[in-house]
């Protein structure tokens, strides 16, 4: 079966410093892989999205950049982080070849203090 | 453009009742797909469903069931007989069926079942 981790669960940082999360899939092949963020009491907003290694579009234009260095790796980064980049992350993969539905990590709770 | 709207922003029901959480969305497309998710306190959403917009048919899932009207543009998701552990975040996405086939998220709607 498919299993998705993300970590860290959370995390404390303070405004200018570096950020990196990291979130892998196991027991799929080439999934599509995507980046939200979900603001305390807010829907989910897609960040970024991945078709495959190397290939990242971005949703919205912001402080954050993803990359995805293998098949099942994803990793969403940021140089200096702000006080708006607090919130819920939230990593989830689909299979290619269609409309299918998104399966999630357990997230990372990120506050910028 | 696409949009989803859950109005509903928190509801509260007694355990044992039924509740339904409204899903109202707008797209030009012809074929799309709706979903609905559920986020407990842990954070994690869980997906509960998948629709075509060719298939109008409800759909019932145990103590779940769901309701589409093309007509209406609604995706409605029933609970019946609720209990304390169906209380969450709902969320009603839609997605094209070409492209990028990102969701479109709803706000969601948070439920509270009091025992």
């Amino acid at each position: 079966s498919q299993t998705i981790h993300q970590w860290p669960a959370t995390l404390v940082q303070p405004v200018g410093s570096p950020l990196s999360l990291e979130c892998t899939v196991e027991g799929t092949s080439n999934p599509n892989l995507y980046w939200y963020r979900q603001a305390a009491g807010r829907g989910l907003q897609l960040l970024f999205y991945s078709v495959g290694i190397g290939q990242i579009s971005s949703e919205v234009p912001q402080n954050l950049s993803a990359s995805r260095p293998q098949d099942r790796q994803f990793i969403l980064s940021s140089k200096k982080l702000l006080l708006s980049d607090s919130g819920f992350y939230l990593c989830a993969w689909s299979i290619k070849g269609g409309v299918y539905e998104q399966y999630f990590g357990p997230g990372t709770r990120l506050t910028v203090t | 453009a696409q949009k989803v709207t859950q109005a509903q922003t928190e509801i509260s029901v007694v355990e044992k009742e039924d509740v339904t959480l409204d899903c109202v969305y707008e797209t030009r497309d012809t074929t799309y797909y709706l979903f609905w998710y559920k986020q407990p306190p842990s954070g994690e959403l869980v997906f509960l469903i998948r629709r075509n917009s060719f298939d109008e048919q409800n759909e019932i899932s145990g103590r779940y069931s769901w309701n589409f009207q093309k007509s209406t543009s609604s995706f409605n998701f029933t609970i019946t007989a609720s209990q304390v552990v169906d209380s969450a975040v709902y969320f009603c996405a839609l997605s094209r069926t070409s492209g990028t086939y990102k969701y479109i998220f709803g706000t969601g709607t948070r439920l509270k079942v009091l025992a």
